[in-house]
């Protein structure tokens, strides 16, 4: 099973551009996750979704934004890549039904880099 | 707000023995979930063992067991017969209050096995 599957791996970009990070899980998770991972800082929430059409944010949603326009996808778009936005990416997701021991379940990350 | 504290930003063990990796937490939620994640070189995140605030006993998953004292508000993490292939970044998470199933990470550990 694929699980989780982030695109691209790994992306440079100059400050200013624009990209979209996909997001595709096989799992039919109804939630879905972006975090941020920065040295010394473990992981941050940037937005999440509960189900298809919804979005809500994270600790830090500045300067992205998200979609999910279909239950198995959640698309983060940075608008206008600024140096602080270099770090890694990551995407989760986790079943709605089932134990509240259920983990969620990580993409194997985006490394982005900003010049 | 909830928060996770991880004091110990880097801890070596040798081979065979064992390692215990602290965590405390803070939340005024009295349901509550604890979980731990592995992240090697390779930078996928590998779930290991959750903890539920309601559990009666401590959590254990084969090599892995949580030390799990909720009047101090500690879940440390205890790894067992220490291998080579435990060298990795171990977070401790926590479910947070309200919806979405979101967790607060910590800022981690990285553990090194030696010979």
């Amino acid at each position: 099973n694929a699980g989780v599957t982030q695109t691209p791996k790994f992306r440079v970009l100059k400050t200013g551009q624009s990209m979209t990070l996909l997001c595709a899980q096989d799992m039919n998770h109804e939630y879905m996750y972006w975090y941020r991972q920065d040295p010394g800082m473990g992981l941050r929430l940037i937005h999440y979704s509960v189900g298809e059409g919804t979005t809500a944010k994270g600790e830090v949603p500045d300067g992205y934004n998200v979609s999910r326009l279909k239950k198995q996808n959640f698309l983060l778009g940075l608008e206008s890549a600024a140096p602080s936005q270099t770090s890694v990416y990551f995407c989760a997701s986790k079943s709605f039904t089932g134990a509240t021991n259920q983990p969620q379940h990580f993409g194997d990350g985006t490394r982005l880099s900003i010049l | 707000a909830q928060k996770i504290t991880q004091t110990q930003p880097g801890m070596f063990v040798q081979e065979k023995e064992a390692v215990t990796l602290d965590c405390t937490y803070d939340t005024s939620d009295p349901s509550y979930g604890l979980f731990w994640y592995k992240q090697p070189s390779s930078g996928e995140m590998i779930f290991l063992i959750y903890q539920g605030s309601y559990d009666q006993q401590n959590a254990t998953e084969g090599r892995y067991s949580l030390n799990f004292q909720k009047a101090r508000k500690s879940a440390n993490l205890v790894i067992s017969a220490s291998q080579l292939g435990d060298s990795a970044m171990y977070f401790c998470a926590m479910r947070e209050q309200g919806g979405g199933n979101k967790l607060t990470f910590g800022t981690g550990t990285q553990l090194k096995v030696e010979l």
